[in-house]
């Protein structure tokens, strides 16, 4: 079974410029993540969707950042413009979700975008 | 608002070494802990968890008590092997909410 897929691998973009990711996650899985991960730090939460819902962005920057599931498959999330401190790895989950009134809540991660702005 | 504080790093030892890493959880109520291992170029794999006190977690020779008078989740293994260089991430959370700490690097050398 394949994994949380993440596109693209690398990115380097100069400031001001927009970027997007794009993240497909498990078969099924109805939640999905978006983390931000800076060097020498965890990773921290940018938004949480349950399907298409987003049920949770009260950390992801909402002049510059945007995410969208519509389908409540893959999702994009995108940054413009760019800023140098958003150099980072943006790392996407997914987890199981409620099912039948039970939740899977393990998170499967992908190998993240790394981004580079110049 | 909930933090996690693991050993900082790099760690380095030789191989068959024990190994111990600090993680302490401060949090409202008692929430699930866990540790994330990430590999060079890959993305973080979920190591072990326990979702209350005195739970074991335990995985690929690794071991982790959840201590819920320290809130403590401290990660050991008995002999490392070269194959356990990685990042090592302690993580506590309730439902769908993670609070990470920084990561420890652990280097294993033959």
């Amino acid at each position: 079974e394949a994994g949380v897929v993440q596109s693209p691998r690398y990115k380097i973009i100069e400031k001001k410029q927009p970027v997007a990711f794009w993240c497909n996650p498990i078969s099924g899985h109805n939640t999905l993540y978006w983390y931000l991960q800076n060097l020498g730090q965890g990773p921290e939460l940018l938004i949480r969707y349950e399907n298409e819902e987003a049920v949770d962005d009260s950390q992801l920057p909402k002049d510059r950042f945007s995410a969208e599931r519509l389908k409540g498959v893959d999702s994009t999330l995108k940054i413009q413009p760019a800023e140098l401190g958003d150099s980072a790895v943006y790392l996407c989950a997914s987890s199981f979700g409620l099912h039948g009134g039970v939740s899977y809540n393990e998170q499967f991660f992908g190998p993240g975008t790394r981004l580079t702005v110049l | 608002g909930n933090s996690v504080t693991q050993m900082e790093g790099p760690v380095t030892l030789s191989e068959e070494a024990f190994l111990t890493i600090n993680c302490t959880y401060t949090a409202t109520g008692y929430p699930s802990l866990f540790w994330y291992v990430q590999y060079p170029g890959e993305g973080l794999q979920l190591l072990l968890k326990a979702t209350k006190a005195d739970d074991k977690g335990s995985n690929k020779g690794f071991e982790a008590t959840y201590r819920k008078e320290t809130t403590s989740f401290h990660l050991e293994k008995g002999s490392v092997q070269v194959s356990d260089s990685a990042v090592y991430f302690c993580a506590g959370g309730s439902n769908y909410k993670l609070t990470f700490g920084k990561g420890t690097l652990l280097t294993v050398n033959p």
